[in-house]
């Protein structure tokens, strides 16, 4: 069953470092998305990417996050200056559209973000 | 006002009980809703779409009332595997989602 993959599985760096999180989606989907999860806290949506661009973004997207999509197959969410409220899991995801599941979306295991 | 509401539970039933969860949404423009498990420290993993008849899979029933804008599941013959949280999502254009903050299960020997 294809699945949607995240690395690395935990990223621990220092306040004011620039971290990249990679997520491969499932190869047929053609949204992604980005989430996080404070420990203990719901899931929070952060961003949306259909056809090489954002889609919409949420408030906690500001302007010290960024999306790209480099090749075909990898999508990575950039935070240029970590805060240790960055703290949290990111949760990748990727749903494909045009069927009557639109929308469901699949997650990755997540990766672990610990700001110091 | 919170997008989306959930009774955080927890909800404690002993094994082959039904349970139900209730979910309710602010956005009357609210278009697709889901149900998701979510296992300790891991993602959420999809459970079932919600569509407007209602659907079902297995134990699982899932219920939508656009008029009182709410959304349940109904679990029955609960499984010790059944225990986690429940997560209700809502999204109004496939762009943006909305997570509820969980309701959690255990189901008990």
């Amino acid at each position: 069953e294809p699945e949607v993959t995240q690395t690395p599985s935990h990223q621990v760096t220092q306040m004011g470092q620039e971290v990249i999180l990679r997520c491969v989606p499932i190869s047929n989907h053609l949204y992604f998305y980005w989430y996080r999860q404070i420990l203990g806290q719901k899931v929070e949506f952060l961003v949306s990417f259909y056809n090489n661009e954002i889609s919409e973004k949420s408030e906690i997207f500001d302007d010290q996050f960024s999306v790209e999509r480099p090749d075909g197959s990898n999508f990575t969410l950039k935070i240029r200056s970590t805060k240790l409220e960055d703290s949290a899991m990111y949760f990748c995801a990727s749903s494909d559209i045009g069927t009557i599941f639109s929308y469901e979306q699949y997650f990755g295991p997540g990766t672990r973000l610990t700001v110091t | 006002r919170k997008e989306v509401e959930q009774d955080p539970g927890p909800f404690n039933v002993p094994e082959g009980a039904t349970v139900a969860f209730n979910c309710t949404y602010s956005n009357s423009a609210s278009q697709s809703f889901f149900w998701y498990r979510q296992d300790c420290r891991k993602e959420p993993k999809l459970l079932m779409s919600v569509y407007s008849s209602g659907n079902e899979d297995g134990r699982f029933t899932a219920q939508l009332n656009r008029a009182s804008q709410y959304i349940s599941l109904l679990i029955r013959d609960s499984k010790l595997s059944d225990s986690a949280t429940y997560l209700c999502v809502v999204t109004n254009t496939g762009n943006q989602f909305y997570f509820g903050t969980g309701t959690s299960l255990t189901v008990i020997p």
